[in-house]
């Protein structure tokens, strides 16, 4: 069964720093990718996903992940992060050849806290 | 509607009581999914709808466990003789139709279910 992993489960940045959020799968032929966004008391939001094409995904809010097949890895980035990123983020993936509809196993979140 | 909107947003029940969860996706989407996230986790998938046929329950914990969607579009998830292990956030998600290419799944608010 596909797996989502995300190795830190905290990352606390300053403000205008740049910052890095890791995900990695379990392997398969193809995938298709996501990270989602969850604000406090809100709901998921998509920030962006990857389903095929190029490699680097630009999403909203100035994020964007690189898919990386080799390594089966698809890091979330963003150059300079405000107070408002401060969130819980989420890396999904979902394999079209297991399900005939969007079944979607997310790993379990990485905290970002930004600081002033 | 404008989103996907879920009921109660908390609920607060004793051990051994039934509780029905409300989800009512956005309008015109085929597509209805359930999801469980405990404190520190990600989502995890319960059961799947398209329209009101329930295609996948593989995800359900155990027979105390149950949804419906009679009309292809509100649902309910109900579980029976709740037991404290049951406490998490019950998510409801839908997407315009899941068994085409990849659709965007939107998520609602979600249920806070805490049972003493």
């Amino acid at each position: 069964a596909q797996s989502v992993t995300q190795l830190d489960s905290q990352v606390p940045v300053f403000e205008e720093a740049p910052v890095e959020l890791r995900c990695n799968y379990s392997s398969s032929v193809s995938v298709y990718l996501f990270w989602y966004v969850q604000y406090p008391n809100q709901g998921l939001q998509l920030l962006l996903k990857y389903l095929s094409g190029s490699t680097l995904v630009k999403g909203i809010n100035g994020f964007e992940a690189e898919f990386n097949k080799s390594q089966t890895s698809f890091h979330l980035r963003k150059p300079s992060v405000h107070i408002s990123d401060t969130a819980e983020y989420f890396c999904a993936v979902s394999d079209p050849q297991k399900t005939s509809y969007d079944k979607v196993i997310f790993g379990p979140g990485t905290s970002l806290s930004v600081i002033p | 509607g404008a989103g996907v909107s879920q009921s109660p947003r908390y609920k607060v029940t004793k051990r051994g009581q039934d509780v029905a969860l409300r989800c009512d996706p956005i309008s015109g989407h085929v597509s209805l999914y359930w999801y469980r996230q405990a404190l520190g986790q990600g989502p995890e998938f319960l059961t799947y709808f398209n329209y009101e046929a329930q295609q996948d329950k593989s995800g359900l914990p155990n027979d105390r466990f149950s949804a419906e969607r009679p009309e292809g579009s509100i649902s309910t998830l109900t579980i029976q003789r709740t037991e404290q292990r049951d406490s998490a956030m019950y998510r409801c998600a839908s997407s315009y139709d899941g068994t085409g290419v990849l659709q965007t799944q939107y998520f609602g608010p979600g249920t806070r279910l805490l049972v003493l």
